[in-house]
């Protein structure tokens, strides 16, 4: 069974960083391509990073290149996105998934909450 | 970047009819690279469709996808409690992956 389970979510101020984990299960990791999708409150959904299976090949949305950075441990099956410079409109659940381009967001974790706050 | 037109935005129906959702891209699907999406209150999305018309593992065969090219079109054929939720479409084709805004099922 594919599970995807997130961590690293919660409050942080202005200016602030967080760093997300995305564990997963079920299937061979290493083989796909992991996104990461947020969804701020009460909105629609947005792509905001994505990783090839090998890591070589990386996806930054324009709201977040330059301050997000998506890696992966595929030793350790898990998925990553650090988090910088965060402001309000970061505030929101961020989703990891697998699929990408080409491939189908076929299994998505349960979400963890980033709220940037003072 | 293709922009994904969701209508309607919301569609009340009644548990037992049939809902026909509409998805509208502003330039070709690569490859029909179309998925539908179901979203719960409070819970993560979950793949009912892709490859415009492909059921997902696990998914009713009440649910139905289909089109091709820039209209695509999900079909509920009949309204089951559980059903009621929001639907996004999203393409895969290209770089980089979008959503539309989404059409919410209430009764």
């Amino acid at each position: 069974e594919v599970q995807l389970l997130e961590s690293g979510g919660g409050l942080v101020q202005p200016g602030g960083s967080l760093r997300l984990s995305c564990a997963a299960s079920g299937f061979t990791f290493s083989r796909y391509t992991m996104s990461w999708v947020r969804q701020a409150p009460g909105k629609g959904l947005e792509r905001v990073s994505g990783i090839t299976g090998s890591g070589g090949d990386k996806y930054y949305a324009d709201s977040v290149k330059g301050r997000f950075t998506i890696s992966r441990d595929n030793s350790k099956s898990t998925l990553y996105l650090q988090m910088n410079s965060l402001s309000a409109e970061d505030t929101a659940v961020y989703y990891c998934a697998k699929g990408g381009t080409a491939e189908p967001l076929d299994y998505w974790g349960q979400g963890t909450l980033v709220t940037v706050s003072s | 970047e293709i922009v994904l037109t969701q209508s309607p935005g919301t569609l009340s129906l009644s548990p037992g009819e049939r809902a026909t959702l509409s998805c509208r891209a502003s330039q070709s699907v690569s490859s029909n690279y179309l998925a539908w999406h179901q979203q719960k209150p409070g819970q993560a999305p979950r793949l009912l469709i892709y490859g415009a018309s492909s059921r997902a593992t696990g998914i009713p065969d009440r649910f139905s996808g289909s089109g091709s090219g820039t209209d695509f079109t999900l079909t509920i054929s009949r309204l089951e409690p559980e059903d009621f939720a929001v639907y996004f479409c999203q393409q895969y084709g290209s770089s980089p992956l979008t959503f539309g805004g989404g059409t919410k099922v209430e009764i």
